[in-house]
């Protein structure tokens, strides 16, 4: 079966740096995604990976290894701003999206 | 403002009752999705249309069915609403298969 696998719940610091990891079993792959979703607020996007590596967007990094089915976002100088869930997603090989449950990230003063 | 547009916000209803949900996007995307969410899991996926005329069945489709009668309507309607269909419903949009979904801000729905 297809399988997306992440923290349910994360706890850190207003200014400090937090990774969120994701790790996933599909039927092919076509990409990783990130999208932030603040309570009660539809998913925005936030990153997309498809090759192995590093993307770096402002304070938001995602990364991937797909020889590992794992991917990490990685979030820098927390604002109090960034609470919110984060869902991670692969695109399988029939172009569906496969939703993690995602990650309660609670940051704190 | 493009974007996607769902009605109602919210809605409660007697079990038994049908029920469309509405979506409609002016960015001109080929592919449009319904999902729902529910605590704990993640979003689970009802129906899809790749392009206008076609509908394909998500993960959890049973009890709901789909139109694409033109690019931009995706209503979802519920035939005999159950209490187990209680959830929020997002609706979703993407240019191609490939490309990250924009979403509607939902409809939060409660069947009594």
């Amino acid at each position: 079966g297809q399988n997306i696998d992440q923290p349910t719940e994360m706890t850190a610091t207003e200014g400090a740096i937090v990774q969120i990891n994701c790790t996933y079993q599909t039927s092919g792959f076509n990409g990783l995604f990130w999208y932030q979703q603040h309570a009660g607020e539809a998913p925005t996007f936030l990153s997309y990976n498809v090759l192995d590596g590093l993307e770096e967007k402002g304070r938001f990094s995602s990364f991937l290894s797909r020889s590992k089915g794992y991917s990490y976002l990685l979030l820098k100088e927390l604002q109090m701003k960034d609470s919110a869930s984060y869902l991670c997603a692969v695109m399988d090989s029939n172009y569906q999206l496969i939703w993690g449950a995602g990650t309660k990230l609670i940051i704190k003063p | 403002i493009a974007g996607i547009t769902q009605a109602p916000t919210s809605q409660i209803l007697a079990a038994g009752r049908r029920m469309t949900l509405r979506c409609t996007q002016d960015m001109r995307h080929n592919a449009m999705y319904w999902y729902r969410q529910d605590l704990g899991l993640g979003l689970r996926l009802i129906h899809y249309s790749n392009t206008a005329g076609t509908t394909g069945k998500g993960e959890v489709p049973d009890g709901y069915s789909v139109s694409r009668a033109n690019t931009d309507d995706f209503p979802l309607t519920l035939a005999s609403a159950v209490p187990s269909q209680t959830s929020v419903y997002f609706c979703a949009s993407s240019p191609k298969e490939k490309d990250g979904y924009t979403f509607g801000s939902g409809t939060r729905l409660t069947v009594v």
